[in-house]
C-alpha cells in the first residue's frame, strides 16, 4: 500500500530565511506527488504537482520541489519565506487509476519576524 | 471561474443522528472525491465519484455513503453518527485523473 512520512511535524524559520519540507513516500509504481497548503480553517490549495518529466518541479508562491526516485523523496523548498507563508503543508501521493489521495500527516510552519 | 462549494460550512448533530453535506465541483469537473481530516487520523480518502459512479473507496465503514448526480454535484451521508465522526470534510474535483483536484473549504461537523 502506498504511504506519504513527512518527518517534521513543526518547523519554525525566520522571515526572509529558507525553508525545506521533507515528505517520503512507499509507492510501488512511479508515484504521482503533490505538495498542497491549508492555512488555518481553510481548504487545501496546490502548490504544485509531479507526474513525469523534469524533476525539479516549479510551483505557485515561489515554491518548487525536486523529486529523487533513488531517495522516495519529493521536498518542498522556498528561498525566503514570507509571514504568509505560515500554515500547514501536506504531501500527497495519488495512485495509478482514480483521483485517491494519500497524504502526510503534515508539517505545519511557524514564521518568525 | 468559481470554485468548489461546499454546503453546509458548520453543522452540529448529536449521536445517533445522520447527516448529509454537500459538494458543487467547478464547472466542467466530472470527479469528485471526500476526505475527512481530523487531528488524530489526519487526512483520509472517503470516496472518488466519477461520471456518477464510485470509482475508489476508502476504508470506512458502510455508515459512509455517498452519491453523484448528473450535474457532478454530490453529496455524502453519514448515518448514526458517532463522536468519533467529528471531523472537517473536504470535497475536492477534478476534471479526471491527473489533473489538479481543487479543494473546497470543508464542512466541519461536530457530532455531540
Amino acid at each position: 500500500a502506498q504511504s506519504v512520512t513527512q518527518p517534521d511535524i513543526h518547523i519554525t524559520v525566520s522571515e526572509g530565511a529558507s525553508l525545506e519540507l521533507r515528505c517520503n513516500y512507499s509507492y510501488g509504481a512511479t508515484p504521482y506527488l503533490f505538495w498542497y497548503v491549508q492555512s488555518p480553517g481553510q481548504g487545501l490549495q496546490l502548490l504544485l504537482k509531479y507526474f513525469s518529466g523534469d524533476t525539479l518541479v516549479q510551483g505557485i508562491k515561489g515554491f518548487e520541489a525536486e523529486f529523487k526516485r533513488s531517495q522516495s523523496s519529493f521536498n518542498l523548498r522556498k528561498p525566503s519565506v514570507h509571514w504568509s507563508d505560515a500554515a500547514e503543508y501536506f504531501c500527497a501521493v495519488a495512485q495509478a487509476a482514480g483521483n485517491k489521495l494519500t497524504f502526510g500527516g503534515g508539517t505545519r510552519v511557524l514564521v518568525k519576524p | 471561474k468559481a470554485g468548489v462549494t461546499q454546503t453546509p460550512r458548520y453543522l452540529i448533530k448529536t449521536r445517533g443522528q445522520q447527516v448529509t453535506l454537500s459538494c458543487s465541483p467547478i464547472s466542467g469537473h466530472r470527479s469528485v472525491s471526500w476526505y475527512q481530516q481530523t487531528p488524530g487520523q489526519g487526512l483520509q480518502f472517503l470516496f472518488e465519484y466519477f461520471s456518477e459512479t464510485q470509482r475508489n473507496k476508502g476504508n470506512f465503514p458502510g455508515r459512509f455513503s455517498g452519491r453523484q448526480f448528473s450535474n457532478s454535484r454530490s453529496e455524502m451521508n453519514v448515518s448514526t453518527l458517532e463522536l468519533g465522526d467529528s471531523a472537517l470534510y473536504l470535497c475536492a474535483s477534478s476534471r479526471d485523473f491527473g489533473e489538479t483536484q481543487y479543494f473546497g473549504p470543508g464542512t466541519r461537523l461536530l457530532v455531540l
